[in-house]
């Protein structure tokens, strides 16, 4: 069964830190990376994808994709308090469908 | 920035009755999906659309659900007797998807209450 594999936190991260995710996928053939930020009740939120392995930099996030170990993660500089959320990792290949990770809760603490 | 609608944000119902969820996609998309996360729960897929005709379903997409693009900017989908379990937010998306992208974005999603 194909599955996203992400340690549901909760993250706690002090106000300008650094907040690392990390996800894991068991699809080998998996080829289009997602993450998503979700807030309380509100739908998912694209922030980053990503295709192919190495990093990819957006503004203070940068996701990096290793797909010989099957892992992606994101990478938030300069946490905010507004970045407390719950990411979700999510993948697909060939199909349509995205397949999710049940999510990190994010906390950035003042 | 163009935004996935959905309509209505809440809707109440009860079981056995029929319910419409709404959703207008970004214009220019052409890739149309269902998803429905139950409260705590991860997000999960439920019908993909294209070129008007569904291009995959899963196994939640039973006979009681169906979707239709009843003209050239909606995009429903139906539940035709309600469950308990189909409680749950039901998101819709949409993609552009070229050869350059696979994004999908998300509307704010029509919270579902049976009772």
């Amino acid at each position: 069964q194909k599955e996203v594999e992400q340690n549901s936190g909760p993250l706690s991260v002090p106000e300008g830190a650094i907040a690392s995710l990390n996800c894991t996928y068991s699809d080998r053939g998996s080829q289009s990376f997602f993450w998503y930020r979700q807030y309380s009740g509100k739908s998912p939120e694209l922030i980053m994808s990503i295709y192919s392995n190495g990093d990819k930099e957006d503004g203070r996030f940068t996701a990096q994709l290793n797909k010989a170990s099957q892992y992606v993660s994101l990478l938030i500089r300069d946490s905010q308090p507004s970045d407390s959320a719950t990411y979700l990792c999510a993948y697909n290949f060939g199909n349509e469908k995205l397949t999710f990770g049940t999510g990190t809760r994010l906390t950035i603490i003042p | 920035e163009p935004e996935v609608t959905q309509t209505p944000s809440h809707q109440v119902t009860q079981m056995g009755q029929e319910v419409i969820l709404r959703c207008v996609p970004i214009s220019n998309h052409l890739y149309f999906y269902w998803y429905r996360q139950i409260l705590g729960q991860k997000v999960e897929f439920l019908v993909s659309f294209y070129n008007n005709e569904i291009s995959e379903k899963s196994e939640i997409f039973d006979d009681q659900f169906s979707v239709e693009r009843p003209d050239g900017s909606n995009f429903t989908l139906k539940i035709r007797s309600t469950k308990l379990e189909d409680s749950a937010m039901y998101f819709c998306a949409s993609s552009y998807r070229d050869r350059h992208s696979y994004e999908q974005y998300f509307g704010p999603g029509t919270r579902l209450t049976v009772t």
